[in-house]
């Protein structure tokens, strides 16, 4: 199946600053990439819908300035977590889909001091 | 709205027994769902999808449009089924929609 990538794996950091995340598709091209956030013991819930040069679709509820989200390529999304607070601490999981199915990263642990 | 709705949280199954996840979803539209598996420390990757009725693993999952549900069967667990499984529901606006996850746990 596709391989779809992210970076960092885990992320440190104090509370203001802001934190990116890069999601690639290494073996194929992605026109849409989503963003998802995990809290521990729940499940996935879908923060946006990147689509490659044009503006990302946020979900009800997810701001769109403190969660900012650029499709620069077909093989890259970046989610940039700005000003980060400690409520921001999360896991959060980039996908990618082709014709075969929607392919997932293994998720960037994100934690804010 | 969709929602989709796994009932257990935790199941815990002796290895050689039968096992069922249960999900149930709600969508206004024609349905198109799918299981995800998530073994210890690897990405969630796609079990299965109703649309193709295929056997992987030895799973099997049956939509049912009159009781809603598109429960997750293997006639005979094994150790290295244990894992997180997630029902999702692709709606029309392409977006998965995942339920709240459950964890199995096949007892040696």
């Amino acid at each position: 199946g596709a391989v779809v990538s992210q970076h960092p794996s885990r992320v440190i950091c104090k509370s203001g600053t802001s934190v990116k995340i890069e999601c690639r598709s290494l073996d194929f091209q992605a026109t849409t990439m989503f963003w998802y956030r995990q809290f521990p013991k729940q499940s996935l819930m879908l923060m946006a819908t990147s689509n490659e040069g044009s503006k990302a679709t946020y979900e009800q509820g997810v701001e769109k300035d403190k969660f900012l989200i650029n499709h620069a390529s077909l093989t890259l999304s970046t989610l940039t977590v700005t000003s980060a607070h400690p409520e921001d601490s999360s896991f959060y999981i980039c996908s990618a889909r082709d014709s075969l199915g929607q392919f997932f990263g293994p998720g960037t642990r994100l934690t804010v001091l | 709205a969709q929602r989709v709705t796994q009932p257990e949280k935790l199941l815990s199954v002796f290895k050689g027994a039968p096992v069922e996840l249960k999900c149930n979803y709600s969508y206004s539209g024609s349905p198109e769902l799918f299981w995800y598996v998530q073994y210890s420390r690897q990405r969630l990757q796609l079990l299965l999808r109703h649309i193709s009725r295929e056997s992987i693993k030895g799973f099997t999952a049956d939509l049912n449009k009159g009781e809603t549900s598109f429960h997750l069967k293997k006639p005979f667990a094994q150790e290295e089924d244990s894992a997180m499984y997630y029902c999702a529901l692709l709606t029309g606006a392409n977006n998965l929609f995942f339920g709240t996850g459950t964890r199995l746990t096949v007892i040696p």
